[in-house]
């Protein structure tokens, strides 16, 4: 099926180690963008790219890298893992960067920092 | 900046009643409005949307009206069903040449429907 698929969907980190979540699509969108969901905050953008080769920083990026060297594929780093790090990270894309269009959002990712 | 303030839940319902959740919005620009929803363990799903005033997005028999003179959104179904229990989020896009395309989400709001 057509969509975004986000990897892995469960992992826990210890404080200080890396780790790179991925994140892939095949509907050919240029738009892609990382979300981290916290509970009464919603969702914050963190980085997001509208298209290879570009990436921008969104509301809350720091402690975390992006490249967008194909079009498919988006991955998120988090460079030295903390607890405040704990989330649920989802993945989007969409047609373009207008947004009129709506998002496909990934089925998430839980990390836990310990 | 751009924000998005829905009402508090968590909301509990029983079947069949009317289901309202409010959103309202600011805006630098011209916004793009969105209801997604988000079922237990899943990602966030598009449920409708609306791209310009008046504008009436609908859904699964959900239902919202972009309304530019209160900045509202509100989500709206006549009927709900034990299956609609989920969160559902309120947001807005707005494009800058700029800046690219950042989609802005409320708060979330719980629906519980019990049968």
């Amino acid at each position: 099926n057509a969509g975004v698929t986000q990897t892995p969907k469960f992992q826990v980190l210890k404080t200080g180690q890396s780790m790179t979540l991925q994140c892939a699509q095949d509907m050919n969108h240029e738009y892609m963008s990382w979300y981290r969901q916290d509970p009464g905050m919603g969702l914050r953008l963190i980085h997001y790219s509208v298209g290879a080769g570009i990436t921008d920083q969104g509301e809350v990026p720091n402690g975390y890298n992006v490249s967008r060297s194909t079009t498919e594929d988006f991955p998120l780093r988090l460079l030295s893992a903390a607890p405040s790090q704990t989330s649920v990270y989802f993945c989007a894309s969409s047609r373009t960067g207008r947004g009129s269009y709506g998002y496909t959002f990934g089925s998430g990712t839980r990390l836990t920092v310990v | 900046g751009d924000s998005v303030t829905q009402m508090e839940g968590p909301v509990t319902l029983s079947e069949e009643a009317f289901l309202t959740i409010n959103c309202t919005y600011t805006a630098t620009g011209y916004p793009s409005l969105f209801w997604y929803v988000q079922y237990p363990g899943e990602g966030l799903q598009l449920l409708l949307k609306a791209t310009k005033a008046d504008d009436k997005g609908s859904n699964k028999g959900f239902e919202a009206t972009y309304r530019k003179e209160t900045t509202s959104f509100h989500l709206e179904k006549g009927s709900v069903q034990v299956s609609d229990s989920a969160v559902y989020f309120c947001a807005l896009s707005v494009w800058g040449a700029a800046s690219g395309s950042r989609l802005t989400f409320g708060e979330g709001t719980q629906l519980t429907v019990n049968p």
